[in-house]
């Protein structure tokens, strides 16, 4: 059983930089497992915001940036906004599986 | 304007069967892979199924392997999952999604399906 592993939950101050991490339990995270990252608001639909390990889509904001870091997929935010408060979910690719796989998600909160 | 409206959640027994369906507006439906994806009350997204732009390709998460069939019919714009033998565990809001991890992702607004006695 596949495992991906997000922080559960990541408190920032308005203005700081946060980084959340995606890990696999099958070892170092790749572009291989073409990672993405989405954002879900409470009582929204999941909208995503980077595919691809660091690809961003047009509606991305400047502050969000995607990458690879020790082994794991990571998203960085850089002067967080109080709207960025919500959870973050990244995305997997299992290419022998042909599936995919999202982690448990993490609760970031704006303080 | 991009949209995608599923349909055809509810209350089903266990054991039971479902069908849902996601119709497509305002892009070329038949050009895209389409996903579902759910998420059971207060927990986590989980990966479902995705079929290929022509329907030739599926695949499945373990999890409802052989019980769920992902579908499609381009000359309607509609995605569907058919989904037998529903456990208590298959309780969620099913989101259908264009691209989902391509550059024109997009996602609908998800149906309910609550599997109970």
């Amino acid at each position: 059983q596949t495992v991906v592993t997000q922080e559960p939950s990541l408190t920032v101050s308005p203005g700081g930089t946060v980084t959340l991490t995606c890990a696999s339990s099958t070892g170092a995270v790749t572009s291989g497992y073409f990672p993405n990252w989405f954002q879900q608001k409470p009582g929204q639909a999941p909208r995503a915001l980077i595919y691809s390990t660091n690809n961003k889509h047009s509606w991305t904001p400047a502050r969000f940036s995607g990458s690879l870091l020790g082994g794991k997929a990571a998203l960085t935010l850089s002067g967080v906004q109080p709207e960025d408060e919500a959870e973050y979910y990244c995305l997997l690719y299992y290419g022998a599986a042909q599936a995919w796989v999202f982690g448990g998600g993490t609760k970031l909160t704006v303080l | 304007e991009v949209q995608l409206v599923e349909s055809g959640g509810g209350l089903v027994q266990p054991g039971g069967s479902l069908r849902l369906s996601c119709a497509a507006s305002g892009f070329t439906f038949s050009n895209y892979w389409m996903h579902w994806v759910r998420q059971a009350p207060g927990k986590g997204l989980v990966w479902v199924s995705r079929i290929n732009s022509d329907g030739s390709t599926t695949n499945y998460a373990d999890s409802v392997k052989g019980r769920f069939t992902i579908s499609r019919d381009n000359a309607k714009n509609t995605l569907y999952l058919q989904m037998n033998g529903l456990r208590a565990g298959d309780t969620a809001v099913y989101y259908c999604a264009r691209d989902l991890v391509g550059p024109t992702s997009y996602w609908g607004q998800g149906t309910l399906v609550t599997v109970s006695s």
